[in-house]
């Protein structure tokens, strides 16, 4: 039973343009979620999240949108990078803070110079 | 700089023979986790430790405990591995008050 998932295993994009990254969840009690970030032989390290009392949270050239009545978020890298290529995870937490996070399945993204 | 620490990074065991991961952190955190990922899978929750406090989730095999001596310290021992137990092992920590959990590198485990 996967709560979160990232239908997309993979996402190809070049080198200055959007980068759209896609989430569902099925836990209506969620309500805190993030993105990691994952460089091979590395741990995942955090990149954005968004409380469920918000919309839309930006951070440089990352934003993450959350539509709670479709239970979906996005993340959009404006403009991708190539560093930016990695596995990018989506996690979702309920209660109070510092539960445990369920995670989605991860989005492989390769930006091409 | 503050961080998590993972050891060893990559380990090595006989089937059936035990095997002890550790993690130890510098953020002086009180909850720490750890998680187990295979390829292209989510990271899984095994357990976690809100400070003294143990946490098994349901579904974690007999096979897999963990120890906390102290704040900054947290073991995973598997005392029996298995074949379908080769994963990388993530361990994480968290502020109470915030869940943005930090990760260590990991270690990768083989068994052969």
């Amino acid at each position: 039973d996967q709560q979160v998932k990232q239908n997309s295993p993979s996402l190809s994009v070049q080198e200055g343009r959007i980068s759209i990254l896609n989430c569902d969840y099925t836990n209506s009690m969620f309500d805190y979620f993030l993105w990691y970030k994952k460089y091979p032989a590395e741990g995942p390290t955090f990149l954005i999240s968004i409380s469920s009392i918000k919309d839309k949270n930006e951070d440089g050239r990352f934003t993450v949108f959350l539509n709670k009545s479709a239970k979906h978020l996005s993340l959009h890298i404006v403009p991708s990078q190539p560093g930016d290529s990695a596995v990018y995870f989506c996690a979702a937490s309920e209660g109070a803070a510092g539960n445990k996070l369920t995670f989605g399945g991860g989005t492989r993204v390769l930006v091409k110079p | 700089d503050a961080m998590v620490i993972q050891n060893p990074r990559y380990q090595v065991t006989q089937f059936g023979k035990p095997v002890t991961l550790s993690c130890s952190q510098t953020l002086n955190h009180n909850v720490m986790y750890w998680y187990q990922q295979k390829s292209s899978q989510a990271p899984k929750l095994l357990f976690h430790y809100y400070d003294k406090d143990f946490n098994n989730e349901a579904d974690t095999p007999d096979n897999f405990q963990s120890r906390r001596p102290n704040t900054s310290f947290c073991f995973l021992d598997i005392r029996s591995p298995g074949l379908g137990d080769a994963a990388m092992y993530l361990c994480a920590t968290a502020e109470s008050s915030y869940n943005e959990q930090f990760f260590g590198p990991g270690t990768r485990l083989t068994v052969l």
